[in-house]
């Protein structure tokens, strides 16, 4: 059981160009996230999937698109990458456990992006 | 708007004694809070939750209170170990809301 894996780790990017980072999760969650760190900015949420086929937007939606073929995958993409996009990003998912409120999230282990 | 505040960046605690970790937040409407703990080039890991019906949760060495009328909360790590260095981040989400908003986050340091 992996939880959930996230690729690549690490990527340099050239202003303009383009890249997918890939979020996959084994534990047959409904509900996805991509998030970006910044150095103190914590945890903003960019986009999530509540279900496959479905995206939507989050705080911070703008440069990114995303795609949720397959309910254990979760892709970002970067159409024309930008310096202000040099972050770390972490994909999380979540599941209806039952609780009453909320659902707690499990993270993937962050890719560390720079566009220079 | 920071609707979920940690505003103490850091802390230096010694081994064996409290640390007490703050978070404030504005939106009254916030009904379930969660910490998460983060090491270095890892994700972030659920550490302990409470829903607004409550004032307190207990899991072991961790304690989280929640104060409705200050908008506050709390995390208490009792006594506190060099393993327990890393960042503390807190989150704040309402309704069955999928989302939360995440507080930005302060590094706890044990001192052996």
């Amino acid at each position: 059981n992996a939880g959930v894996t996230q690729t690549p780790k690490f990527r340099v990017l050239k202003t303009g160009q383009s890249m997918t980072l890939l979020c996959a999760q084994d534990m047959n969650h409904e509900y996805m996230y991509w998030y970006r760190q910044d150095p103190g900015m914590g945890l903003r949420l960019i986009h999530y999937s509540v279900g496959e086929g479905t995206t939507a937007k989050g705080e911070v939606p703008d440069g990114y698109n995303v795609s949720r073929l397959k309910k254990q995958n979760f892709l970002l993409g970067l159409e024309s990458a930008a310096p202000s996009q040099t972050s770390v990003y972490f994909c999380a998912s979540s599941s209806d456990s039952g609780k009453l409120l909320s659902y707690e999230q499990y993270f993937g282990p962050g890719t560390r992006l720079t566009v220079t | 708007d920071q609707q979920v505040k940690q505003n103490s960046p850091s802390l230096s605690v010694q081994e064996g004694r409290i640390s007490i970790l703050n978070c404030d937040y504005t939106n009254s409407m916030f009904d379930y809070f969660l910490w998460y703990k983060k090491y270095p080039a890892e994700g972030p890991t659920f550490l302990i939750s409470i829903s607004s019906i409550k004032d307190k949760n207990e899991d072991g060495r961790f304690t989280v209170f929640l104060n409705k009328s200050a908008k506050h909360l709390s995390l208490h790590i009792v006594p506190s170990q060099p393993g327990d260095s890393a960042v503390y981040f807190c989150a704040a989400s309402w309704g069955r809301s999928y989302k939360y908003i995440f507080g930005t986050g302060t590094r706890l340091k044990v001192l052996a």
